[in-house]
């Protein structure tokens, strides 16, 4: 199975400070996404990015967001000032095939733990 | 309405049991569904892709209902490794889809000694 890798694995912040999660996603990929899970709820979408802009995002990802590709490999998610219900797990994740969209499932990274203080 | 409604159980139930999952979807037109497997603090997994005709991989049976709107999931002859979440997922149809997934919350399963 592909593998989608995401660094670091666990994060603690304190509120209102700025973090950068990282993925590196299947290769030759053009489809990325974000989704976030706090504890104990369901999976939810954040974000999708196609040929390095967002070409979808969740009523989740407000102005705090932002996601980049800043090399030919990494895919980042930033949040600007976070906030205590920022705590959850981030999950990157990949379509299965490189040209994948819609119908086509997804490999998720093994997510990165964030905890806001 | 939730858009993906499962049970969240949590299901108990004893090895070589047989389980049903059940998973209703509020938009008629979604597009593709599938059943992807949780462990505690891990990544969704995918299980299988659920089609109209009904799909088998070994132990596991998933069946699509559109007119129902009802996605099932069967697991025969349950195992202890087969304790986790089951997730029911989505994707929605349209021009403006980019592919993202649409989660149920869950139905936890523990299969017991």
């Amino acid at each position: 199975e592909p593998e989608v890798t995401q660094t670091p694995s666990h994060q603690v912040t304190q509120m209102g400070q700025e973090v950068i999660l990282r993925c590196v996603p299947i290769s030759n990929h053009l489809y990325f996404y974000w989704y976030r899970q706090i504890l104990g709820q369901k999976v939810e979408f954040l974000v999708s990015f196609y040929n390095n802009e967002i070409s979808e995002k969740s009523e989740i990802f407000d102005d705090q967001f932002s996601v980049e590709r800043p090399d030919g490999s990494n895919f980042t998610l930033k949040i600007r000032s976070t906030k205590l219900e920022d705590s959850a797990m981030y999950f990157c994740a990949s379509p299965r095939t490189s040209g994948g969209r819609q119908q086509e499932t997804q490999y998720f990274g093994p997510g990165t733990r964030l905890l806001v203080l | 309405r939730k858009e993906v409604e499962q049970d969240p159980g949590p299901f108990n139930v004893p090895e070589g049991a047989t389980v049903a999952f059940n998973c209703t979807y509020s938009n008629s037109a979604s597009q593709s569904f599938f059943w992807y497997r949780q462990d505690c603090r891990k990544e969704p997994k995918l299980l299988m892709s659920v089609y109209s005709s009904g799909n088998e991989d070994g132990r596991f049976t998933a069946q699509l209902n559109r007119a129902s709107q009802y996605i099932s999931l069967l697991i025969r002859d349950s195992k202890l490794s087969d304790s986790a979440t089951y997730l029911c997922v989505v994707t929605p149809h349209g021009s403006s889809n980019t592919g993202k997934l649409i989660f149920g919350q869950g139905t936890t399963l523990q299969v017991k000694p």
